[in-house]
């Protein structure tokens, strides 16, 4: 099945510092990545959709020059969390899939934020 | 705007016991629908999906789920569940068409196995 990796898997760092999250696919080409945040005991928001070589869709209420998203190549996708605060902590989950249309996403395993 | 209703916020159920798990879905037109699951500090795993054609579904792991089009339902179910299946359980709906597939996700069952 296909595979998508994220790194770091665990980060900490201090307050007002930038992270930067790396979602991979390993072994298919993805037009389009996903990004979701995850509070505890909650269910996945969408963040936004990050389209190869576009500019990502955000969704409502998420700070698109707080959460920088870069889609450089068909497998390589980052989110960058700039000038983290506390409230930032969350965990992080990226997301791909194929241009077909009825393909499905496939999640990476997520990257668990923590900022102090 | 879809969105995706899971009544159930805990279940508990013991080992060897038939499970359901419930999920209602509100979108315009026939929808996509998924059943993922996720371990703790995991990303997600697909179970199933369902697209179009037969509307009972079967998916990895002994896991089935039914698409009722007239009740906006797509519960899974298991005959017998395994302790290792104890986790979180989402359901998400996905739009057809444009806009990449976007998923809505439910808010989440947590399934506990009593031994």
């Amino acid at each position: 099945g296909a595979v998508v990796s994220q790194h770091p898997s665990r980060v900490i760092c201090k307050s007002g510092t930038s992270v930067k999250i790396e979602c991979r696919s390993l072994d298919f080409q993805a037009t389009t990545m996903f990004w979701y945040r995850q509070f505890p005991k909650q269910s996945l928001m969408l963040m936004a959709t990050s389209n190869e070589g576009s500019k990502a869709t955000y969704e409502q209420g998420v700070e698109k020059d707080k959460f920088l998203i870069n889609h450089a190549s068909l497998t390589l996708s980052t989110l960058t969390v700039t000038s983290a605060h506390p409230e930032d902590s969350s965990f992080y989950i990226c997301s791909a899939r194929t241009g077909l249309v009825t393909d499905e996403q496939f999640f990476g395993p997520g990257t668990r934020l923590t900022v102090l | 705007a879809q969105s995706v209703t899971q009544p159930d916020i805990h279940i508990t159920v013991s080992e060897g016991a038939s499970l359901e798990l419930r999920c209602n879905y509100s979108y315009g037109a026939t929808p996509y629908l998924f059943w993922y699951v996720q371990s703790p500090g995991q990303g997600l795993q697909l179970l199933l999906k369902y697209f179009s054609g037969d509307t009972l579904v079967q998916g990895i792991k002994g896991f089935e789920a039914e698409f009722k089009r007239s009740q906006s339902s797509f519960n899974l179910r298991k005959p017998s569940v395994h302790w290792s299946d104890a986790a979180e359980y989402f359901c998400a709906v996905g739009a057809r068409g444009g806009g990449g597939n976007k998923l809505t996700f439910g808010t989440g069952t947590q399934l506990k196995v009593e031994l």
